[in-house]
């Protein structure tokens, strides 16, 4: 595709609720990266995957957040047991290496 | 955590003005990144300065990097109202990763 591109855009989950977010990154980008993004707020790391290896999960906010890239290219990023605090932008980015990273729209997650 | 601080928090300017942002980091870097973002939009990547270079241009936009004070400025000249949006300056901070770690962002506002 032409971009990096998420789903669901908007999704609303009822706290205790497993939620399942998608990131198609751009063809033949090695690196993906999630953010997670409070309103107001600038994006924060939750994980970094090349190809299909996570080489940094050091921003997973607990182990109720889950990603994985098993094919090396679509990422989900999987959140178990959804409380209030979790309502955010969830952010995908996929780049070359070393090279400049390319966001998606984000998808909005509403915890109710 | 972020790794750095952007100032000012808030900037609302006139047409025409320049605008410029300042953006603190804590720890050393291989390369800062300066993105947009539109209200409830993605990050639109704006320009990348390596941490051996001082100053680079793109059209109306102007990035120093002062490695030795840990800051980096982004000048926008002659703004315009389609500049309203919020910057956020991000770094990456050494060789094997691409991890980007983000400022709180500078809000700017250009009115008409």
């Amino acid at each position: 595709g032409a971009g990096v591109s998420q789903s669901p855009r908007y999704k609303v989950a009822k706290r205790g609720q497993d939620v399942a977010l998608r990131c198609d990154p751009i063809s033949g980008h090695v690196s993906l990266f999630w953010y997670q993004q409070a309103l107001g707020q600038g994006p924060e790391f939750l994980t970094y995957f090349q190809n299909e290896a996570q080489l940094d999960k050091s921003g997973l906010p607990s182990d109720r957040f889950f990603a994985e890239r098993p094919e090396g290219s679509v990422s989900t990023l999987k959140i178990q047991r959804t409380q209030q605090e979790d309502s955010a932008v969830y952010l995908c980015a996929s780049s070359l290496r070393g090279r400049r990273a390319f966001f998606g729209q984000g998808t909005r997650l509403t915890v109710v | 955590s972020q790794q750095g601080e952007e100032d000012p928090q808030a900037l609302s300017i006139q047409e025409g003005e320049n605008a410029t942002m300042n953006c603190s980091y804590k720890t050393s870097i291989n390369n800062l990144q300066w993105y947009r973002q539109n209200s409830g939009r993605g990050l639109v990547h704006l320009i990348l300065i390596r941490s051996n270079e001082r100053e680079k241009h793109s059209g109306r936009l102007r990035v120093t990097l002062d490695t030795s004070k840990k800051s980096s400025s982004l000048l926008i000249t002659a703004s315009r109202a389609a500049d309203t949006a919020s910057y956020f300056c991000a770094t990456v901070r050494g060789v094997g990763t691409d991890k980007l770690i983000f400022g709180t962002g500078t809000r700017l506002q250009v009115f008409p």
